[in-house]
């Protein structure tokens, strides 16, 4: 299947500063990719929908200026973490739509850990 | 809006049974389902798409029903194996093109 590669794998911060999460499709491109964050035992939560060229689009609850999305191309989307704080700690993975099935294929993952 | 239920939330079977995780959902109007696998800390890895117009998918000892009136998918495993063990989710997806999770069935599988 397609692959999407999502980088950092892990990443340690101090509170106040930001991160910067990569997600790139590898063998296709995506126009849409989607960000998930999940809570240990929990399911994955829709934190926004990242449209290449264009704004993201925010969940309910999601704060946009916290959780920066950038789609420059139809193959990298980024989300910046901005002043981190303990609570941000959290599980974020990527995903992206393969064109033709519709079937989504989904990075690593990421691992932050704000101190 | 679309909500996502997966039974059991947690699954120990010993090596060679055959199993089934269930997956329902509450609106029917979905595009596709797919299953997916995550192993602890790692991302998601798709095993089957199921499209709304198909009715099941088979990959090697696996196979997803869908049946769209009942609001409900099934995952069959069959002669489960130790390196089945890992969290399954099956997501939905609505018209936003995303897809909405349930939060996963937790399958150990002992040798």
């Amino acid at each position: 299947g397609a692959v999407v590669s999502q980088h950092p794998s892990w990443v340690i911060c101090k509170s106040g500063t930001s991160v910067k999460i990569e997600c790139r499709s590898l063998d296709f491109q995506a126009t849409t990719m989607f960000w998930y964050r999940q809570f240990p035992k929990q399911s994955l939560m829709l934190m926004a929908t990242s449209n290449e060229g264009s704004k993201a689009t925010y969940e309910q609850g999601v704060e946009k200026d916290k959780f920066l999305i950038n789609h420059a191309s139809l193959t990298l989307s980024t989300l910046t973490v901005t002043s981190a704080h303990p609570e941000d700690s959290s599980f974020y993975i990527c995903s992206a739509r393969s064109g033709g099935t519709g079937e989504l294929f989904f990075g690593e993952g990421s691992r932050l850990t704000v101190l | 809006k679309q909500e996502v239920t997966q039974i059991p939330a947690a699954l120990s079977v010993p090596e060679g049974e055959n199993l089934v995780l269930n997956c329902s959902f509450t609106d029917s109007a979905i595009y596709n389902l797919q299953w997916f696998r995550q192993d602890p800390g790692k991302g998601l890895t798709s095993l089957l798409l199921i499209q709304s117009s198909q009715r099941e998918q088979t990959s090697g000892r696996l196979n997803a029903s869908l049946d769209k009136s009942s609001g409900r998918s099934t995952l069959y495993i069959a002669a489960s194996q130790p390196g089945d063990s890992a969290t399954y989710l099956c997501g939905g997806r609505g018209s936003q093109g995303n897809l909405i999770f349930g939060k996963g069935t937790k399958l150990s599988v002992k040798p």
